[in-house]
C-alpha cells in the first residue's frame, strides 16, 4: 500500500476551521484516499473518503488536490468532541475490502 | 443495532494464562478484523476474516489465533500471554458484498489487555 504522511499533531480553537493535511505521493490511480478518527478511549470511526473529487458529508469535508498527490481534511466548525486523532489511510480499491493500514495520525487538540 | 461489541473491556492476565477475546457483530457483515494498539502508535492488524470459515494473517499475528464459525462472531485467542501482547484489542467489521470495496470499518471500542 502507497503510504501517507501527516504532522503528528495539530491545534484549533474551537468553533474555528480545521485544516488537516495529507501527503500520498506516491497514490496510485486505484486508490482512495480514506480519513478515519480515534476518540479518547474509544475504537476508530469513519469520517469519509474520496478518489479525485472533493467530497462533503454531515462531519466533514476532503478536498483532494488535482495530483492526487495531497489531500486535506475539512472540519467547518471544530468543538470539543473534534478532539481526537485523524488516520489518513489509502485503500486500493481492486483489491476488495483489504484491510486498513493505519499509521501515527494526526493528534488534534481543541481549545476552548 | 448494537454494531460491533467487544468484551471483556479490562482484563489482567499473568504470563502464561489463556484467554479468548469476544468479537460480535449484528450488521450481517462478511469482512472482520483484528487489530491491536500499543501505547501512542497506530493499530497493527493481527488477523482478519473474510468470511465463515475463512481467516488471514495480518502483519503481527504471532501468538494469536481466531475462528470463524458463524457470521457474527469473530473470536481472538492468546494461548500463553505475554508482556508484549499488553496492549488495547480492536475488533472491526464491513460489509463485503456488491462493489463494497469502500464500505467502511465499523470498529469495537476494545479491550485492553495487561500482562505481568
Amino acid at each position: 500500500d502507497a503510504k501517507t504522511t501527516q504532522p503528528n499533531s495539530m491545534e484549533s480553537n474551537e468553533e474555528e476551521p480545521v485544516h488537516l493535511p495529507c501527503n500520498h505521493s506516491t497514490i496510485s490511480g486505484t486508490d482512495y484516499i480514506h480519513w478515519y478518527r480515534q476518540l479518547p478511549s474509544q475504537g476508530p470511526e469513519y469520517v469519509i473518503h474520496g478518489l479525485t473529487s472533493n467530497v462533503n458529508n454531515r462531519m466533514a469535508s476532503l478536498a483532494i488536490a488535482e495530483d492526487r498527490k495531497s489531500s486535506t481534511l475539512i472540519l467547518h466548525r471544530a468543538t470539543l468532541r473534534d478532539a481526537a486523532v485523524y488516520y489518513c489511510i489509502l485503500r486500493d480499491f481492486t483489491s476488495g475490502n483489504t484491510p486498513l493500514v493505519f499509521g501515527k495520525g494526526t493528534r488534534l487538540s481543541v481549545i476552548a | 443495532n448494537a454494531g460491533v461489541t467487544q468484551t471483556p473491556k479490562f482484563r489482567i492476565l499473568k504470563i502464561g494464562q489463556s484467554m479468548t477475546l469476544q468479537c460480535t457483530q449484528d450488521m450481517n457483515h462478511n469482512y472482520m478484523y483484528w487489530y491491536r494498539q500499543d501505547p501512542g502508535m497506530g493499530l497493527k492488524l493481527i488477523y482478519y476474516s473474510v468470511g465463515a470459515g475463512i481467516t488471514d494473517k495480518g502483519e503481527v499475528p504471532n501468538g494469536y489465533n481466531v475462528s470463524r464459525s458463524t457470521t457474527e462472531d469473530f473470536p481472538l485467542r492468546l494461548e500463553l500471554a505475554a508482556p508484549s501482547q499488553t496492549s488495547v484489542y480492536f475488533c472491526a467489521s464491513s460489509t463485503g458484498t456488491g462493489r463494497s470495496y469502500n464500505s467502511p470499518l465499523h470498529f469495537g471500542n476494545g479491550t485492553r489487555l495487561t500482562v505481568t
